[in-house]
C-alpha cells in the first residue's frame, strides 16, 4: 500500500518560514492536499491539489509537490500556526485515501 | 452554510457492534463523495472509507474490511457506517468528511465535530 512519510516535528521562530515535507513514491504524479489540526478540533484543510488554498486560509500557507517530496510551506509563522500538519493523497492504484504521519509543528 | 454531525458513539464490548450516523446540511448532499475519517487517542489520521455520490463505488481501508459497510440515504441526507466484530485498537474520534469537489480525488474541506467510539470490556 501506499505510504506518505513526514517527520514527526518541526521547529521555527516567529516569523520565520516552516515547510513540511511529505514524502511518497512520485507523490508528484498525485494531487496532494494538507491539514491543520489543533488539540481537541477537527482537521482543517489548508492547501488542496497541491497549491490551492480554501476560502479563509491565509495566504502564508503555500503548497508544492514534485518527484518523490510534496512541502508545504508556511510563512511568516505565527503562535497560532503551532498545530499537527497531515498531507494527505487519494492513491487511485488501490482505490483508497492515504494519511501521512503527521507533523507537529511547534513555534518557538 | 455546510454543517456535517456525528452520531451514534459510544462505549462497546469488543466483538460488539455500533452504527454511526453522520446528518448532512447546507449543501447538495447527493452529488458528493462522502467519507469517514477516524482518528485513535494520540495518533494521527486514518481514513476509513469512501463512498460515491450514487453509492456505485465504495472502498474501504484494509484493517475494516469485511468488518465495516458505508452506506448513504440521499433522501435523508445521510451518512452511516455500520461497524460489526469491533476490537479495542478501533476506539477511535470517527470523522465524517466532505471533499471540495464531487469526486474521490479532492481534499476534504468540511468535517462533523466527531464520535467518540470506545472499544472495551
Amino acid at each position: 500500500s501506499y505510504v506518505l512519510t513526514q517527520p514527526p516535528s518541526v521547529s521555527v521562530a516567529p516569523g520565520q518560514t516552516a515547510r513540511i515535507p511529505c514524502g511518497g513514491e512520485n507523490i508528484g504524479s498525485k494531487s496532494v492536499h494538507w491539514y491543520q489540526q489543533k488539540p481537541g478540533q477537527a482537521p482543517v484543510l489548508v492547501v488542496y491539489e497541491d497549491s490551492d488554498r480554501p476560502s479563509g486560509i491565509p495566504e502564508r500557507f503555500s503548497g508544492s509537490n514534485s518527484g518523490n517530496t510534496a512541502t508545504l510551506t508556511i510563512s511568516r509563522v505565527e503562535a497560532g500556526d503551532e498545530a499537527d500538519y497531515y498531507c494527505q493523497v487519494w492513491d487511485s492504484s488501490s482505490d483508497q485515501c492515504v494519511f501521512g504521519t503527521g507533523t507537529k509543528v511547534t513555534v518557538l | 452554510e455546510v454543517q456535517l454531525v456525528e452520531s451514534g458513539g459510544g462505549l462497546v464490548k469488543p466483538g460488539g457492534s455500533l452504527r454511526l450516523s453522520c446528518a448532512a446540511s447546507g449543501f447538495s448532499f447527493s452529488t458528493f463523495v462522502m467519507n469517514w475519517v477516524r482518528q485513535a487517542p494520540g495518533k494521527g489520521l486514518e481514513w476509513v472509507s469512501s463512498i460515491s455520490s450514487s453509492a456505485t463505488d465504495i472502498y474501504y481501508a484494509d484493517s475494516v474490511k469485511g468488518r465495516f459497510t458505508i452506506s448513504r440515504d440521499n433522501a435523508k441526507n445521510s451518512l452511516y457506517l455500520q461497524m460489526h466484530s469491533l476490537r479495542a485498537e478501533d476506539t477511535a474520534v470517527y470523522y465524517c468528511a466532505r471533499p471540495v469537489d464531487y469526486d474521490f480525488y479532492n481534499g476534504f474541506v468540511s468535517w462533523g465535530q466527531g464520535a467518540l467510539v470506545t472499544v472495551s470490556s
